[in-house]
């Protein structure tokens, strides 16, 4: 079993569509990151979580310390928010960052 | 599935030192990868740009000449902290793109600490 999981792995949606990507991790953490990859780029870290919730524009990212789960929302999805998003976490133990596999979306105009 | 190195995982340096961090593609090649470093309790910053064969594309705000980053071969990048300062102390990471989908690969990281 993997130590962080995403779903889905791939995700095609219509544009203004509301998108949820899930991430769930085994490890204990210290905290998990949100990280946005566009094709032939670097990483963009979209959030750093440690509890509870927070929003920067269309994008919603929740946790769930007890039940281990984190997800990302994004609301009006637009065609510039087709990227692979990545969830990983700090882990407490091993000291290192884990990294999910990755969600690829695509939004369809 | 590709995996990325990064070596030391932890350093412990004197100020005034210089501290080299390795980043290699383990079982592919990659002509370009990052370089990535992480503040206690803040979200990660992309640095540079690592590209072989030529000169790093750095992040706004991050100093040339402190970081200093070489892409010696196709699996291979060098990130060489210079004259560290206990405010160079972070947590860096580095990543390779492998495929036609270019999905990252990320090192396991290196925390330096800078006395």
């Amino acid at each position: 079993k993997n130590e962080v999981e995403q779903s889905p792995q791939n995700l095609t949606a219509q544009e203004g569509e509301f998108i949820t990507i899930n991430c769930s991790y085994s490890v204990g953490i210290s905290a998990l990151h949100w990280l946005q990859q566009h094709p032939g780029g670097g990483i963009v870290s979209l959030f750093m979580l440690s509890s509870g919730k927070k929003k920067h524009g269309r994008l919603i990212a929740t946790i769930n310390i007890q039940e281990k789960h984190s997800s990302l929302h994004i609301t009006a999805s637009h065609p510039r928010d087709s990227a692979v998003y990545i969830c990983a976490v700090y882990d407490n133990y091993g000291q290192n960052f884990v990294f999910g596999p990755g969600t690829r979306l695509s939004v369809l105009p | 599935g590709a995996v990325v190195s990064q070596h030391p995982s932890r350093v412990i340096c004197k100020s005034g030192t210089s501290v080299k961090i390795e980043c290699r593609s383990l079982d592919f090649q990659a002509t370009t990868m990052f370089w990535y470093r992480q503040f206690p309790k803040k979200s990660l910053m992309l640095m540079a740009t690592s590209n072989e064969g030529s000169k790093a594309t750095y992040e706004q705000g991050v100093e040339k000449d402190k970081f200093l980053i070489n892409h010696a071969s196709l699996t291979l990048s060098t990130l060489t902290v210079t004259s560290a300062h206990p405010e160079d102390s972070s947590f860096y990471i580095c990543s390779a793109p492998q495929g036609i989908k270019e999905t990252q690969y990320f090192g396991p990281g290196t925390r330096l600490l800078v006395l």
